[in-house]
């Protein structure tokens, strides 16, 4: 499995854009990279999946490089309801569906 | 609405009073799972279940049974809970088992074992 390293926290302003970028250096040919978002006492929520290249939908955009060593989710205009815990995950184990969450980024959004 | 959903929401109860929680989804999906998530620990996996009847072992499945007798149930069974399950549970379920499948989550159960 493709570990993943992300910050730890992040800060920002409404209006702004965020950019979080998540690490996974061992990732595998056949690998997917997947961001979820977490409110406090909800469940994770899919937000966005990629393969290579650039995956854009209604809430954000994911952009991976060339090589797929590196990922970058980004929020256009962040507002407060942003704040949340973000989750990159890289790669599934044994051809089923297990997810492995690592610590994620704390964002927080600033009026 | 596609949801999955658990019961109850929060439980506080005593040692070794056995305890189910319940998931249902209600898209059909074939594959389902349970997660438990602990301060500093993130998200765990305790069992998953490819289909009817096809269950198996994640990564924490220690003091926990599974069943999965109908496609939308997934229910989360502790026969004699001990005070380190105490935990956030969080039940998903996604299309398939194939490669890169988003999974769709509960808004968690919050158990106390005193």
């Amino acid at each position: 499995l493709a570990k993943t390293t992300q910050p730890i926290s992040m800060d920002s302003y409404e209006g702004q854009e965020v950019n979080i970028t998540c690490s996974h250096n061992n990732i595998a040919t056949n690998d997917y990279i997947t961001w979820y978002q977490q409110f406090p006492s909800q469940g994770p929520r899919f937000i966005i999946q990629g393969y290579k290249t650039k995956v854009t939908n209604e809430v954000a955009s994911l952009f991976i490089p060339a090589d797929r060593k590196s990922s970058t989710l980004s929020l256009p205009r962040v507002s407060l309801s942003d704040t949340a815990v973000y989750y990159c995950l890289v790669g599934v184990s044994g051809g089923y569906n297990k997810l492995i969450f690592g610590a994620g980024t704390r964002l927080a959004v600033h009026p | 609405e596609a949801q999955v959903t658990q019961n109850p929401r929060y439980l506080i109860t005593v040692t070794g009073k056995k305890l189910t929680v319940t998931c249902s989804q209600n898209m059909n999906h074939e594959y389902m799972s349970w997660y438990r998530q602990d301060p500093g620990l993130g998200l765990r996996q305790i069992y998953y279940s490819m289909n009817v009847e096809v269950t198996d072992k994640g990564d924490v499945p220690e003091g926990y049974k599974v069943s999965r007798k109908e496609k939308r149930n997934f229910p989360l069974i502790l026969e004699s809970p001990s005070p380190n399950q105490t935990s956030l549970y969080f039940c998903a379920s996604s299309l398939s088992a194939g490669l890169g499948q988003p999974q769709h989550f509960g808004d968690g159960t919050r158990l106390s074992i005193l």
